[in-house]
């Protein structure tokens, strides 16, 4: 079984434009969440789809971070105008049920920096 | 105001004893409580789950305990090697799913 894939694993951007980042979740995942860690901090919740619907999107920190699960398979995240305070790691993860008792299997993130 | 916080940022054992880590929150009511093994460059790793009517979960040489009185869990892992070196955090899960919350993390180093 395919884990959650996530790409680009690294992207670098100017201030100002905009980048598009994409999780691919475990085949059959209804739950995908988006999660990122900035540097030095905990590893902070952006949002929660379930199939192609937001559950909860209570952690996206502005308007300028969009999120989108056509579908209800892939997910992709663009941040546009980018800022320096947008840089971290972006992490997806995704679970078939919510609640799993199985957890959840995370990605390897996307490491964006703004520069 | 709402926190969680684990032990030490940093943990060296020696290979064979065993490593206890220790994550403690505040003004949360989890319904269930995860750690996660997370290794540099990659996504964090599921490893055990336990609910807040449970007490103790054990998984091969890992053992989670899990006390909502004292708001406190402790993650053991008993006869450790230097491969178990990694960060593991403590994840408290507040919505039944829908998002959760980690702790910054202890870099456990086993040494040889």
């Amino acid at each position: 079984e395919a884990g959650v894939t996530q790409f680009p694993s690294h992207s670098v951007i100017e201030k100002g434009q905009t980048v598009t980042l994409r999780c691919d979740p475990i085949s059959g995942h209804d739950n995908l969440y988006w999660y990122r860690r900035v540097m030095g901090k905990e590893i902070k919740f952006l949002l929660h789809f379930v199939k192609e619907s937001k559950q909860d999107e209570s952690g996206m920190p502005n308007n300028r971070f969009l999120a989108e699960r056509t579908g209800g398979t892939y997910s992709t995240l663009k941040v546009q105008p980018a800022e320096l305070e947008d840089s971290g790691v972006y992490f997806c993860a995704s679970s078939q049920d919510t609640g799993s008792t199985d957890g959840y299997t995370f990605g390897s993130g996307t490491r964006l920096t703004v520069v | 105001s709402q926190k969680i916080e684990q032990n030490s940022e940093a943990l060296n054992i020696q290979e064979g004893k065993t490593a206890t880590l220790t994550c403690n929150y505040t003004n949360y009511s989890p319904a269930y409580l995860q750690w996660y093994r997370q290794d540099p460059g990659r996504g964090p790793v599921f490893l055990l789950l336990i609910r807040e009517n449970e007490k103790e979960k054990r998984k091969e040489r890992l053992k989670v305990t899990f006390d909502t009185t004292l708001k406190q869990s402790l993650f053991h892992i008993t006869a450790s090697q230097p491969a178990d070196s990694a960060t593991y955090l403590c994840a408290l899960d507040v919505r039944y799913g829908q998002n959760f919350v980690f702790g910054p993390g202890t870099r456990l180093s086993v040494l040889p």
